[in-house]
């Protein structure tokens, strides 16, 4: 069983749609949950980033940990078609390295 | 501006050759990283380094060797001993000291094929 656990999709959605991204992991250890976007052939950007549980928002899109569930999502509202890209989950303890999901393609069309 | 430059964007090798993939930040950060990106697979650590001329291996070191001698710079080669080279090679770094790795400023990609 891989440590994050995050389906590849693609995901397609309309214009405006509200989209969900989640990711499972099997480590009670991690504390630092990071959402990434990346562009076709590009690096992967942070777009979140959040400490233990809790939601955070920012502009369009809101990440939730649940550390009891070991759940993690990212919610964008109002989707746009330049949020068509690939959403890479990661997550990590205290002072060790990064896991990361393998990855959901999202497709937003107009 | 400052960032991550990775060169060259594309490479073609035949097999067998040694190839170096180049990484360099004006972060000031300490710490870098190479990832390897393959479909289905995510991201998987190569090698990483904390500090000039200390580096460590990753999840995935064997076939590739790497050298840290300036903070600015940390170029990876892929021997001939990696069986399967072909793939999208990333550069990342970020401040060291900090709890959360999470923060990791990701350069444009390496993508190599090997013919």
């Amino acid at each position: 069983q891989k440590e994050v656990e995050q389906d590849p999709g693609p995901l397609s959605v309309p214009e405006g749609a509200i989209v969900s991204l989640n990711c499972t992991y099997s480590n009670s250890a991690f504390q630092y949950f990071m959402w990434y976007r990346q562009y076709s052939r590009k690096g992967p950007e942070l777009l979140m980033y959040t400490y233990s549980s809790g939601n955070k928002e920012d502009g369009r899109f809101t990440a939730q940990v649940d550390k009891s569930s070991k759940y993690i999502s990212l919610f964008i509202r109002d989707s746009q078609p330049s949020d068509s890209a690939t959403y890479l989950c990661a997550m990590s303890g205290s002072f060790q390295k990064l896991v990361f999901g393998t990855g959901t393609r999202l497709l937003v069309s107009p | 501006d400052g960032g991550i430059t990775q060169s060259p964007k594309y490479l073609f090798r035949k097999e067998g050759q040694n190839v170096t993939l180049s990484c360099e930040q004006n972060l000031n950060h300490d710490a870098m990283y190479w990832y390897r990106q393959d479909p289905g697979q995510g991201l998987r650590l190569i090698y990483y380094s904390q500090i000039v001329n200390d580096f460590q291996k990753g999840d995935i070191a064997e076939g590739y060797s790497v050298s840290r001698e300036k903070k600015e710079s940390f170029p990876l080669t892929v021997t001939s001993a990696q069986k399967n080279p072909t793939a999208f090679y990333l550069c990342a770094s970020h401040l060291a000291g900090t709890g959360g790795l999470g923060e990791l400023f990701f350069g444009e990609g390496s993508r190599l094929t090997v013919l």
